[in-house]
C-alpha cells in the first residue's frame, strides 16, 4: 500500500458525460501528479500540482482540468467524454519537487466510456 | 525531448533465476534520474529503484539492481532469484533535473511483461 488513495476504483459512463476523479496523497506529500495509461498511448503525464499550485502540464486535453485543494487532495475533472478517454488514471504523490523524490502511485481509477 | 525505449515486450524467466530487463534512454541533458516501476495485474504502480545520472555506483534495492551504463545510455534492471510474484509489467522511466515544467516529469517506456515460470 503506497499510502495514496484514489476514488472511485472503477467508473463507467457514457460519451459526452463529465466525471471527477479524486486523489488523496500520502501524508506529508505536497506534490500531486496525474497520469493516464491507455493501450495506445501508454503511460502519459497529465498535470502536476504542488501545495495547491499548478506546476507543470503534460499531454492534458482542454476538456480535462484538475485542482489541488488546501487539504492537498486533488481532483481530476474530465468532461465531454469520448470513447478514447477510456483508460486507467493514476494519481501519484511525492514529498517535494526534487528529481530524486520518487513518486508513489495510487491504485488508479479505471474509466470506461461507452 | 527525452525518450525511453524498452525493446522487450515480453520476457520469460525460470523461478530462482536472474533476469535482465533492458532500458535505453535518449536525452541531451546531463542531469537526470532513472526509475523502474512494477505494475502487477492488479494495476498499481510500485516504485522499485532509482539511479541518478551522477551516481557512480549502480543502485541496488534488495533483489533489484540497476545496471547503469551512461555512455551507452542504458539503465537495465536486473532481478536476481526471480519469484512467481515478480510476474508483472515493468516500466523504465526518466526525469530531467535541470529542465522546468513538463520536462521534469516522468517519461515512461512502453514496458516489458515479465512472466516467471515455476
Amino acid at each position: 500500500d503506497s499510502g495514496v488513495t484514489q476514488t472511485p476504483k472503477h467508473l463507467i459512463t457514457a460519451t459526452g458525460q463529465r466525471v471527477t476523479l479524486r486523489c488523496s496523497p500520502r501524508s506529508g506529500d505536497l506534490s500531486v501528479y496525474w497520469y493516464q495509461q491507455s493501450l495506445d498511448q501508454g503511460l502519459q503525464f497529465l498535470i502536476q500540482y504542488y501545495n495547491g499550485e499548478e506546476r507543470a502540464k503534460g499531454n492534458i486535453l482542454e476538456r480535462f482540468s484538475a485542482q489541488q485543494f488546501p487539504d492537498l487532495h486533488s481532483e481530476l475533472n474530465l468532461s465531454s467524454l469520448e470513447l478514447g478517454d477510456s483508460a486507467l488514471y493514476f494519481c501519484a504523490s511525492s514529498v517535494a519537487l526534487g528529481i530524486t523524490y520518487e513518486q508513489y502511485f495510487g491504485p488508479g481509477t479505471r474509466l470506461t466510456v461507452t | 525531448a527525452q525518450k525511453i525505449t524498452q525493446t522487450q515486450p515480453g520476457m520469460f524467466v525460470q523461478e530462482k533465476e536472474a533476469v535482465t530487463l533492458d532500458c535505453t534512454y535518449d536525452t541531451s541533458d546531463q542531469s537526470y534520474g532513472l526509475f523502474w516501476y512494477k505494475q502487477p495485474s492488479s494495476g498499481e504502480m510500485i516504485f522499485l529503484i532509482y539511479q541518478g545520472s551522477y551516481d557512480e555506483q549502480n543502485a541496488t534495492e534488495g533483489r533489484y539492481s540497476l545496471n547503469f551504463q551512461k555512455a551507452r545510455k542504458s539503465a537495465n534492471l536486473v532481478i536476481s532469484a526471480s519469484q512467481l510474484g515478480d510476474s508483472a509489467m515493468y516500466f523504465c522511466a526518466m526525469r530531467l533535473l535541470g529542465a522546468s515544467g513538463s520536462a521534469r516529469q516522468l517519461t515512461f517506456g512502453s514496458g516489458t511483461q515479465l512472466t516467471v515460470l515455476p
